[in-house]
């Protein structure tokens, strides 16, 4: 069953430290998305991909980098993590090809961040 | 730039009742409009979405949307609802260009027994 995978599911981790947050998916899916939810808020895109070797920033600025070597895999990384970090991290996929273009994003299960 | 607007932050219904979710949207072109749900500690589900045609949407677990144009709204609903519906809705509108989604801020769905 094709689906999109998040690890770890929960992190706690100290000031300053470099973290990264894993996203793969195995449905050869183009497009692929990092939005970040803050508790009780709507979610806001801070990075996307149009495919291997393509990353734009989003809506919302973040201090965060990702990189899209492989076409299943696109991690978010953070060089030093600070408490303003603390939140719930989401990834999504989607595929350009097919009957409809305008395909729907599968999400995984999130990361939740709370940095210390 | 687009937006959505979900104006019920929360709400509170009996197991049974109707339900319907609000959802307006701000979009300068023909919009594509979806509705996931979130479950606590979960990703976001898929409910429906609309991209043309026919403005009432089927979607899984017996909700359905209404797409109105003259109105900017896309509101979600279900003719009964159950226990296990209790979560968070977003509503959302894709950017074409760069086909990513604009969240609503979500509404809260609590259900009494």
């Amino acid at each position: 069953e094709a689906d999109i995978y998040q690890t770890p599911r929960y992190l706690v981790i100290g000031t300053g430290k470099k973290i990264t947050l894993e996203c793969s998916q195995t449905m050869g899916h183009d497009k692929m998305y990092w939005y970040q939810q803050d508790p009780g808020m709507e979610l806001h895109l801070i990075h996307y991909s149009y495919g291997v070797n393509s990353t734009e920033k989003g809506d919302l600025s973040s201090e965060s980098t990702v990189s899209r070597i492989r076409t299943e895999h696109f991690p978010l990384t953070l060089e030093s993590a600070r408490p303003s970090h603390t939140s719930q991290y989401l990834c999504a996929s989607s595929s350009t090809s097919g009957p409809s273009s305008y395909n729907e994003q599968f999400f995984g299960p999130g990361t939740r961040l709370t940095v210390l | 730039a687009q937006s959505v607007t979900q104006p019920d932050i929360h709400i509170t219904v009996s197991e049974g009742a109707s339900l319907e979710l609000r959802c307006n949207y701000s979009y300068g072109a023909t919009p594509y409009l979806f509705w996931y749900v979130q479950s606590p500690g979960q990703g976001l589900q898929l409910l429906l979405k609309y991209f043309s045609g026919d403005t009432l949407v089927q979607g899984i677990k017996g909700f359905e949307a209404e797409f109105k144009r003259s109105q900017s709204s896309f509101n979600l609903r279900k003719p009964s609802v159950h226990w296990s519906d209790a979560a968070e809705y977003f509503c959302a509108v894709m950017d074409t260009g760069r086909r990513a989604l604009t969240f609503g801020s979500g509404t809260r769905l609590q259900v009494q027994p």
